[in-house]
């Protein structure tokens, strides 16, 4: 079968840096994506792999290993706005996006 | 603003009621999507339109019903539902279903309580 596993929740210090990570299992796979949810609102686009290796935008920063079927976000520089759920979706071989649950990021001063 | 707007916001009906959610999408893409998503769950993907042609039903029950009449506006048509239907109903465009790499950008959401 399809899955997407993170972690439900995580908490982190405002200016410190957090990991959040997804693994997944796909029936084919053409990259991985992830998107922020703020509560209340819609999920917004923040990166896109699909080689291995790390992509940098900002503060932001996303790393896939196809071969270990394994992703993370790394969030620098934490600010309060960055309190959201993150949302882990991998592209499979009809390139229909397979979602995780999600991981709820609790940002304290 | 991300450019899909859904009317209306907030829904409450009954098991026997008959109500349409909208969903407008102003980027020019050509695929829109319809999912739910309930609380501590994956989003479920419903439906799929690419070029306004049903490309993707995932077995949703019956008494959910899209209709895209363009590339801009999709609609959910809703008739018997019950309540573990009560969910938020994202839609979604991107500008195509069938290559990667192309993001999905939703609109704010539906939120539907079925009493």
């Amino acid at each position: 079968g399809q899955n997407i596993d993170q972690p439900t929740e995580m908490t982190a210090t405002e200016g410190a840096i957090v990991q959040i990570n997804c693994t997944y299992q796909t029936s084919g796979f053409n990259g991985l994506f992830w998107y922020q949810q703020h509560a209340g609102e819609a999920p917004t686009f923040l990166s896109y792999n699909v080689l291995d290796g790390l992509e940098e935008k900002g503060r932001f920063s996303s790393f896939l290993s196809r071969s270990k079927g394994y992703s993370y976000l790394l969030l620098k520089e934490l600010q309060m706005k960055d309190s959201a759920s993150y949302l882990c979706a991998a592209s499979d071989s009809n390139y229909q996006l397979i979602w995780g649950a999600g991981t709820k990021l609790i940002i304290k001063p | 603003e991300t450019g899909v707007t859904q009317t209306p916001r907030h829904l409450v009906m009954g098991m026997t009621n008959k109500k349409s959610l909208k969903c407008e999408q102003h980027l020019g893409h050509n695929a829109m999507y319809w999912y739910k998503q309930s609380a501590k769950k994956p989003l479920e993907l419903m439906f799929v339109y690419s070029l306004e042609e049903r490309v993707e039903n995932n077995s949703v029950p019956s008494r959910f019903s899209p209709e895209c009449p363009n590339s801009s506006h999709l609609f959910l048509h809703l008739h018997t539902l019950q309540p573990e239907d009560s969910a938020l109903y994202l839609c979604a465009s991107s500008q195509g279903d069938r290559e990667g790499g192309y993001e999905q950008y939703f609109g704010p959401g539906t939120r539907l309580t079925v009493t």
